[in-house]
């Protein structure tokens, strides 16, 4: 089956500074992989996605980039600002089945 | 995107004893998921359920533990049986919103449980 990694596992960031989380996945045939955004106490929000047939999004302040070669993707958070201050999990899934989630990321971004 | 709620938000409940948590959604949805989020932790998905059918449970879930109904396209519940302090966690639902081609997956507010 599928399996997400995530790295690093807390990031503390300067106000103004880019903050990176990586993940990796073992399923060649995993094709979406959204990122989800887990403020403290509240549910889960997808933030941003992508899929296999773009090599990067970008959203604003947030970017993502895939490798499908090397089975990693990348959420690129720039300009980070307090309330970016978060748990950030990755996923990959098969056209949006079986969701398998990384272990996260608790970014705090010091002002 | 979907609207989902959930209904206990939280509870403390005693040894033993079995809690029904229920999630409702603003539309119809083909596939509810029931994730259980333990602090500090990930995601680790419990069962997935589907209208009209048995829930599929994931390695380490069982039925008996946590029996789930799914009556209609809008509703779930997901009971804990005989619980333990170690079932203490927030447990959320999810349902997948189809896309054109990938379906995107938005969770409910989730439901923190105390288990004393």
């Amino acid at each position: 089956g599928e399996n997400v990694e995530q790295h690093p596992s807390t990031l503390s960031v300067q106000e103004g500074d880019s903050a990176v989380i990586k993940c990796t996945y073992s399923d060649s045939a995993s094709n979406y992989f959204p990122w989800y955004k887990q403020e403290l106490g509240k549910r889960p929000q997808l933030i941003i996605d992508i899929r296999s047939n773009v090599g990067e999004k970008k959203d604003q302040r947030i970017a993502v980039t895939l490798n499908k070669t090397a089975k990693h993707f990348s959420l690129h958070i720039t300009e980070t600002q307090p309330e970016d201050s978060a748990v950030y999990f990755c996923a990959a899934s098969n056209y949006g089945q079986n969701f398998v989630f990384g272990p996260g990321t608790r970014l705090s971004v010091l002002p | 995107s979907a609207v989902i709620s959930q209904k206990p938000s939280r509870d403390i409940c005693q040894r033993g004893t079995s809690l029904t948590i229920q999630c409702q959604v603003d539309s119809q949805v083909t596939m509810m998921f029931w994730y259980r989020q333990q602090p500090g932790q990930s995601l680790t998905l419990i069962a997935t359920a589907n209208q009209g059918s048995e829930a599929t449970y994931e390695s380490g879930f069982v039925i008996d533990k946590f029996p789930i109904s799914r009556p209609n396209l809008t509703f779930s519940t997901l009971t804990v049986s005989n619980m333990s302090p170690e079932d203490s966690s927030i447990y959320l639902c999810s349902v997948e919103d189809s896309g054109l081609l990938y379906n995107e997956q938005f969770f409910g507010p989730g439901t923190r449980l105390t288990v004393l």
